[in-house]
């Protein structure tokens, strides 16, 4: 089955100390991308890759970093949480851009303390 | 950069009735894809009906249709026969087609429209 997993998928931790949120889809997908979800905003670009070892910013960067060792991970790093990063993360993968259809992660619920 | 306004929070349906969702958004592109996805309760991201700008007749699948006016910049969501399954959340979200460019594979999303179904 097409899929994109994240995990894990509800996290409560306290500020500073360093996380990762996994994703891995199993589509071999080029381009894969994280989002934030908060009330009023919709959803906003973290960052993405376009392959292996290219990522790039995108609209909300700050706090974040990710890599992309592996076409199938896209790990999403905050290396000193804060309580403003409490969100909804989504991670998404898709064969390249345009058309084609982006699939979703199931969401990680995270709360920074 | 793109934007991409969803100025509904909520809306209702009775259900069996039809509901329309509206969106409207800013670019200067002349080739991109718009997109509906609903987001459930579980907050699974599924998409809905997808249209390319190219194209003048508007995107339909099954109950779900879209009226696309490409100079007016709006792509409103129709909904018909409205089932209590289709309660959700539903991002209005934008894509460009511009292969060369930075934000090719980027969704920019409105801020989304909660649907409420009444039996």
């Amino acid at each position: 089955e097409a899929q994109v997993t994240q995990n894990p998928r509800y996290l409560i931790t306290v500020t500073g100390k360093k996380l990762t949120v996994t994703c891995s889809q199993n589509m071999n997908h080029e381009y894969m991308s994280w989002y934030r979800q908060d009330p009023g905003l919709g959803l906003r670009q973290i960052y993405y890759s376009m392959n292996v070892e290219v990522t790039d910013k995108g609209d909300v960067p700050e706090g974040y970093k990710v890599s992309r060792k592996e076409k199938r991970n896209f790990p999403l790093i905050l290396e000193s949480p804060s309580p403003n990063q409490t969100s909804l993360y989504f991670c998404a993968s898709s064969l390249q851009g345009g058309y084609t259809e982006a699939f979703f992660g199931q969401g990680t619920r995270l709360t920074v303390v | 950069a793109q934007t991409v306004t969803q100025s509904q929070p909520e809306m209702s349906v009775q259900e069996a009735e039809t509901v329309t969702l509206s969106c409207t958004y800013d670019t200067s592109e002349s080739d991109y894809y718009l997109f509906w996805y609903k987001q459930p309760p579980s907050r699974q991201m599924i998409l809905v009906i997808r249209q390319e700008a190219y194209k003048q007749q508007n995107a339909t699948e099954n109950r779900f249709s879209v009226n696309f006016q490409k100079a007016a910049k709006s792509f409103s969501l129709k909904i018909s026969d409205s089932q209590l399954g289709d309660a959700a959340m539903y991002f209005c979200a934008y894509r460009s087609a511009n292969a060369g460019g930075t934000s090719y594979g980027k969704l920019t999303f409105g801020q989304g429209t909660i649907l409420t179904v009444h039996p």
